[in-house]
């Protein structure tokens, strides 16, 4: 069963526009998130996390919110620019069992942001 | 110079080689990870090692192994490889400090 889930496998967003990629996960004992970019023929780049006491961290353009009750996270690209186009990953982790450290990955949510 | 090479970076083989992934790190980092990507699957955890000592299998380890020969060096083994191992590999390390992770540039690896 899946315990994190990015349920748009795609996106597309014009250029100058908000980009928002959404993310669900399912294990309440997560307590940190990460999203990570990826082109094509390279390994995925962290680009911006967050811990379970914040509900916010910015960082330039990015922005990723987390709503713990509802177990969903979202990350916002303002203003969207053509190099933002990549696969994005969703990544969770938490302090429990023997699993510390272990990251969860999405499936990913290809973004395109057309000029 | 990259932080994470994996060599090679792309590998063609046929069913029943014996396959070896290396994965170096100038990061000084104690944690190194092995994932698969497959297309729409995204990345799955094959094993992970939180020190030289320290070896652990992940959530898809069958027909694979490890081996850590020193903080900086993680290779990963197909004894016998067959067509479904075809993915990219990709190798990650992380600090004791947090649970980021930075990845290499992957390895395509192809099993006909």
């Amino acid at each position: 069963d899946q315990q994190v889930k990015q349920n748009s496998p795609s996106l597309s967003v014009q250029e100058g526009r908000i980009s928002i990629l959404n993310c669900d996960y399912t294990n309440s004992m997560f307590d940190y998130f990460l999203w990570y970019k990826k082109y094509p023929a390279e390994g995925p780049t962290f680009l911006i996390s967050i811990s379970s006491i914040k509900d916010k961290n910015e960082d330039g353009r990015f922005t990723v919110f987390l709503n713990k009750s509802a177990k969903h996270l979202s990350l916002h690209i303002v203003p969207s620019q053509p190099g933002d186009s990549a696969v994005y990953f969703c990544a969770a982790s938490g302090s429990y069992g023997g699993s510390q450290g272990n990251l969860i990955f999405g499936k990913g949510t290809k973004l395109s942001v057309k000029p | 110079d990259a932080d994470v090479t994996q060599t090679p970076r792309n590998r063609i083989t046929k069913t029943g080689k014996r396959i070896m992934l290396e994965c170096s790190q100038t990061k000084g980092h104690d944690r190194m990870y092995w994932y698969r990507q497959d297309p729409g699957l995204g990345l799955r955890l094959i094993y992970y090692s939180f020190d030289v000592k320290d070896i652990n299998k992940g959530e898809i380890s069958d027909g694979y192994s490890v081996s850590r020969q020193a903080q900086a060096k993680f290779s990963l083994s197909l004894e016998s490889a067959i067509p479904n191992q075809t993915a990219l590999y990709f190798c990650a390390t992380s600090p004791k400090s947090t649970d980021t992770q930075y990845f290499g540039p992957g390895t395509r690896l192809t099993v006909l």
